[in-house]
């Protein structure tokens, strides 16, 4: 157990709707990273948060947002759902703002867009 | 625009020999490597990195290599155990951008380690 949960675990959801992946990030930590693992991928980062601010931005499509509440907790919010963003949505935590040895990975939530 | 590619999908290898996976990057601000474990329905975990200013770091069983004129790493795994099998992903960051807080991944590299 990574300490970093995340939920739900799947979700099922039509074409052109909206959905929010929630992320709890490991006691202590002020960071808390996204990232998208489509079929035969790796990691794609989407986006960073540091103690509620956005820190660092990747491939991430103007239909997904996020953001980072005061209890550190993060929410992914992807809206006008395509097929292609189906996908394993991971979340990672670490106490500083390096994506390095101290960042921890939560199981992932797996999104299925039908 | 793939920066980061593990060309072998997968690799298998018999318990007690060793396991070799290989990396390969593009981008030469690239200055910090990773390499994450990853079973199935769990996310990825660190398992060693290495930093540009070394070629070579060990942590037990697992030795990581680095080849900047060749932009190439490879995590070694020796010996190999069963419960090794896990799908491997190598990792890049550039320390030096402004978006330090990004890990660049590689596809993965699904190891089988046979009894």
């Amino acid at each position: 157990d990574s300490g970093v949960t995340q939920t739900p675990k799947h979700l099922i959801t039509a074409t052109g709707q909206r959905v929010t992946l929630r992320c709890s990030p490991r006691s202590g930590d002020l960071s808390v990273y996204w990232y998208q693992q489509s079929l035969d991928q790796g990691l794609q980062f989407l986006i960073q948060y540091y103690n509620g601010e956005e820190r660092a931005k990747g491939n991430i499509l103007e239909r997904f947002s996020a953001q980072q509440f005061p209890d550190l907790h993060s929410e992914l919010n992807l809206s006008s759902l395509e097929l292609g963003d189906s996908a394993l949505y991971f979340c990672a935590s670490s106490v500083t703002g390096q994506m390095n040895t101290e960042a921890f990975f939560g199981q992932g939530t797996r999104l299925t867009v039908v | 625009d793939q920066q980061v590619k593990q060309n072998s999908p997968s690799l298998s290898v018999q318990e007690g020999r060793i396991s070799i996976l290989n990396c390969d990057y593009t981008n030469s601000m690239f200055d910090y490597f990773l390499w994450y474990k990853k079973y199935p329905a769990e996310g990825p975990t660190f398992l060693i990195s290495i930093s540009s200013i070394k070629d070579k770091n060990e942590d037990g069983r697992f030795t990581v290599f680095l080849n900047k004129s060749a932009k190439h790493l490879s995590l070694h795994i020796v010996p190999s155990q069963p419960g090794d099998s896990a799908v491997y992903f190598c990792a890049a960051s550039a320390t030096r951008e402004t978006s330090y807080g990004k890990l660049t991944f590689g596809q993965g590299t699904i190891l089988t380690v046979h009894p």
